[in-house]
């Protein structure tokens, strides 16, 4: 069984500063990782996405996400956010013949 | 332009009465998804289906049905045996069932039962 936790339901912050949002993975077997994001009464959209190689994977919208094996970890960053970043954040996980399980969501709302 | 619809965005209906959500797909996939979301949930998969005429139920089935009778369409009915029915919810779509294809979601709609 594969399963995600979104350690942080909301996290405040102000314009231009960094920004991570946490995301810790179980699965017994190799995993692909995603990060989608959802603004308001809307659908989601693909951030990136982790299947293999390089740990540091680039993303749209000046995101970035880090895999890390040992430490189970799929974190979300930002060096600088804006007012248009805030919205809700989902990470999502998938292994073997499984589907997609997705976290709880960390809401990002950024202030002036 | 190739995507996802889902109609209607706003949906409400009477406790008791069945309804469907329609989802359309142009992007040519093989594989089509159904999930429902409620506020810090995150989503929950509802049902799938990876191929015309066959679907499988995903972790919360009871009280929903679906079919897929055409490649690009893959409706959700809302039955009265579901007991808590308002939610958002998402289709999406895969090129395969690879585990490496990305997720494309509709718009979603917003179901409230009265």
């Amino acid at each position: 069984a594969q399963s995600v936790t979104q350690l942080d339901s909301q996290v405040p912050v102000f314009e231009e500063a960094p920004v991570e949002l946490r995301c810790n993975y179980s699965s017994s077997v190799s995993v692909y990782l995603f990060w989608y994001v959802q603004y308001p009464n809307q659908g989601l959209q693909l951030l990136l996405k982790y299947l293999s190689g390089s740990t540091l994977v680039k993303g749209i919208n000046g995101f970035e996400a880090e895999f890390n094996k040992s430490q189970t970890s799929f974190h979300l960053r930002k060096p600088s956010v804006h007012i248009s970043d805030t919205a809700e954040y989902f990470c999502a996980v998938k292994s073997g013949y499984s589907t997609l399980t997705f976290g709880k969501g960390t809401m990002l709302l950024v202030s002036p | 332009d190739g995507g996802i619809t889902q109609s209607p965005k706003y949906l409400f209906r009477k406790e008791g009465q069945n309804v469907t959500l329609s989802c359309e797909q142009n992007l040519n996939h093989d594989a089509m998804y159904w999930y429902r979301q409620d506020p810090g949930q995150g989503l929950r998969l509802i049902y799938y289906s990876q191929i015309v005429n066959d679907f499988q139920k995903g972790d919360i089935a009871e009280g929903y049905s679906v079919s897929r009778e055409k490649k690009e369409s893959f409706p959700l009915t809302v039955t009265s045996a579901q007991k808590n029915p308002t939610a958002f919810y998402l289709c999406a779509s895969t090129a395969g069932g690879r585990s490496t294809d990305t997720q494309y979601f509709g718009p979603g709609t917003r179901l409230t039962v009265l």
